[in-house]
This record gives C-alpha cells, sequence and structure tokens, in this order.
C-alpha cells in the first residue's frame, strides 16, 4: 500500500459547485497536512496547510483532516473555472530530526462555465 | 522577490547527450530539492540538500548528479540523457524550520 492514496481523476464540474478533493494515507506519523494547487505548465503553490485534525476554512477553500481515519480532505466551495488546475496533497513526518514528506500524485480538476 | 528560478524552460536532447538544469533561489533556504514529474506518477524526488556541501539521493537518483557549491543555487546534471528521462523537472526550496515548499516554474525536458 502507498504511503499517500490520492483518485487522478479527472474530475468535471460545473461552475458554482462544491468540490470534495480527498487523500488517505497509511502512516499514522504523518503529522503536517498540505494542499498545493498547480495550474497547467506551472509549478506547484501552497494553497492551505494543517496541522491538526478538525477543519480550516480560507475563504471559498476547507481543509479538513481525520487523523483517527487517516484521511483528509480540500472542498471548494462555489467553484470557478479559475479553480481548474491539478490538486496534490502532501504530508509531513518529522522523526529524530530528519524530514519525511511525501506527496500525493494529484487530482485534475475542471469546472465548466 | 524572483523566489525559485530554474533555466531552460524548454530543452531537446539527443540520447546520450550530458546537460544541466540550473535552479536558483533569493531566500536562503537550506533545503532544496529536485523533482520530476511524470503523468500517472506524481512528484517524485531525484536528489535533495539539506544545505551547502550536502546532498542526497531521494526515489529515483539514477543517471542524475547534483552539487550544492552555495545556499542559492542546485544545478541537477544528466550525465547521459536517455528517452526514459524525458519529463518535466521542478526545482524547489523550504526554510530549514519552515514548512512551505516553493516550486520553480519547471523545466520540459524531451529526449530523442
Amino acid at each position: 500500500q502507498k504511503e499517500v492514496e490520492q483518485d487522478p481523476g479527472p474530475l468535471s464540474v460545473p461552475e458554482g459547485a462544491i468540490v470534495s478533493l480527498n487523500c488517505t494515507y497509511s502512516n499514522s506519523a504523518f503529522q503536517y497536512f498540505m494542499w498545493y494547487r498547480q495550474y497547467s505548465r506551472k509549478g506547484p503553490e501552497l494553497l492551505m496547510y494543517t496541522y491538526s485534525s478538525g477543519n480550516k476554512e480560507d475563504g471559498r477553500f476547507t481543509a479538513q483532516v481525520d487523523k483517527s481515519s487517516k484521511y483528509i480532505s480540500l472542498f471548494i466551495r462555489d467553484s470557478q473555472p479559475s479553480d481548474s488546475a491539478t490538486y496534490l496533497c502532501a504530508m509531513i513526518e518529522w522523526e529524530g530530526g530528519s524530514e519525511k514528506l511525501v506527496f500525493g500524485k494529484g487530482t485534475k480538476l475542471t469546472v465548466n462555465p | 522577490n524572483a523566489g525559485v528560478t530554474q533555466t531552460p524552460k524548454f530543452q531537446v536532447l539527443k540520447t546520450g547527450q550530458s546537460m544541466t538544469l540550473q535552479c536558483a533561489q533569493d531566500m536562503n533556504h537550506e533545503y532544496m530539492s529536485w523533482y520530476r514529474q511524470d503523468p500517472g506518477m506524481g512528484l517524485r524526488l531525484i536528489h535533495y540538500s539539506v544545505g551547502a556541501g550536502i546532498t542526497d539521493q531521494g526515489e529515483v537518483p539514477n543517471g542524475y548528479n547534483v552539487s550544492r557549491s552555495t545556499t542559492e543555487d542546485f544545478p541537477l546534471r544528466l550525465l547521459s540523457a536517455a528517452p526514459s528521462q524525458t519529463s518535466v523537472y521542478f526545482c524547489a526550496s523550504k526554510a530549514r524550520d519552515g514548512n512551505t515548499i516553493y516550486f520553480g516554474e519547471g523545466s520540459w525536458l524531451t529526449v530523442v
């Protein structure tokens, strides 16, 4: 089983829809969870991050972490065509002074006008 | 603030040729890394560095070489290009005590 699993999609939704993007993970030592957004032919950019279980909101975006289920989600409300991108989850484990970063493979999202 | 700068943006190589992908960051970040991104494979770590003079291998290091003589620069060398190295390459950097990874714009490499 891979450490981080992410459905690659593609996911296509109409403008205004609520989008749910998800990752599961197997390593209970992951402590820091991130979502990166990558537009076509660009590098990934950090969208949101969280340390703990629960929800974190930033405008139309909500990041949710459930450590007991080893499941993280990104919700996009009132989705816009400008949200069309690939979304990558990422997680960090710190152990013994070293750091381990793992990315999901990304979910490609298209929001249709 | 330029952030992470990669050159070239696009490159076509013939099998067996060597080349260097350049990466520079102006944020004084200790950590720098190189990833390749392929369809269905996601981002895979090639090499990384935790500071000047220190480098280590990632998940897919074969066929690539790196050095870190300064904090700012982290070039990636392809020793003898192969078609399997056709990919998009991303350089990234991070502060030692930070968690945000900053990526460059990418370098599209085709080996024919």
